[in-house]
């Protein structure tokens, strides 16, 4: 059964470093997510992401983030300089065009740490 | 933000007999409602999903029910089993593309 990835599985880094996480959705998907989960708090939209544009973005998303997709199966999260309460689950979803775009597809998640 | 409610943060069955996993919204708008299962660190799970023109769906042992008036819905899991203990989120969208809003989460614990 078709799956997202997501590499890699742990990310640690620095405050202030940059950071690029990776997601590869399920090939016939049109419709990309990120959604992020801080310990112990609800999983909260961030982005979603379709025809190489942004459909849209949470507040959570400032400046420091974007999204790329650099190639025909890979969509990538990039936060520019890392922050201690970025530290969080990142999780990539895509979805179905026509009649199944309502269903998201999770990955396994990112765990980020920064120190 | 409490658009999506589980107010029952844990729940624990009898293998056997049946899981019922409550969930309340508030936003009028939502037009899709899924529910997903979790494991530790693992992402979540797509179980089952319901339209907002429907008030029941049904997936072998799953069944999702949705009262629109009451802005409620429920999964129920019959019968549960010990492979069905995890974490549970109800989510809610307004349908298409647009974003999945979640709920907090009730984990279940099935006892064999």
């Amino acid at each position: 059964e078709p799956e997202v990835t997501q590499t890699p599985s742990h990310q640690v880094t620095q405050m202030g470093q940059e950071v690029i996480l990776r997601c590869v959705p399920i090939s016939n998907h049109l419709y990309f997510y990120w959604y992020r989960q801080i310990l112990g708090q609800k999983v909260e939209f961030l982005v979603s992401f379709y025809n190489n544009e942004i459909s849209e973005k949470s507040e959570i998303f400032d400046d420091q983030f974007s999204v790329e997709r650099p190639d025909g199966s890979n969509f990538t999260l990039k936060i520019r300089s890392t922050k201690l309460e970025d530290s969080a689950m990142y999780f990539c979803a895509s979805s179905a065009p026509g009649r199944d775009t309502d269903t998201q597809y999770f990955g396994p998640g990112t765990r980020l740490t920064v120190l | 933000d409490q658009q999506v409610k589980q107010n029952s943060p844990s729940l624990s069955v009898q293998e056997g007999r049946i899981s019922i996993l409550n969930c309340d919204y508030t936003n009028s708008m939502f037009d899709y409602f899924l529910w997903y299962k979790k494991y530790p660190a693992e992402g979540p799970t797509f179980l089952i999903s319901i339209s907002s023109i429907k008030d029941k769906n049904e997936d072998g042992r799953f069944t999702v029910f949705l009262n629109k008036s009451a802005k409620h819905l429920s999964l129920h899991i019959v019968p549960s089993q010990p492979g069905d203990s995890a974490v549970y989120f109800c989510a809610a969208s307004g349908g298409g593309y647009q974003k999945v809003t979640f709920g907090t989460g009730t984990k279940l614990q099935v006892i064999p």
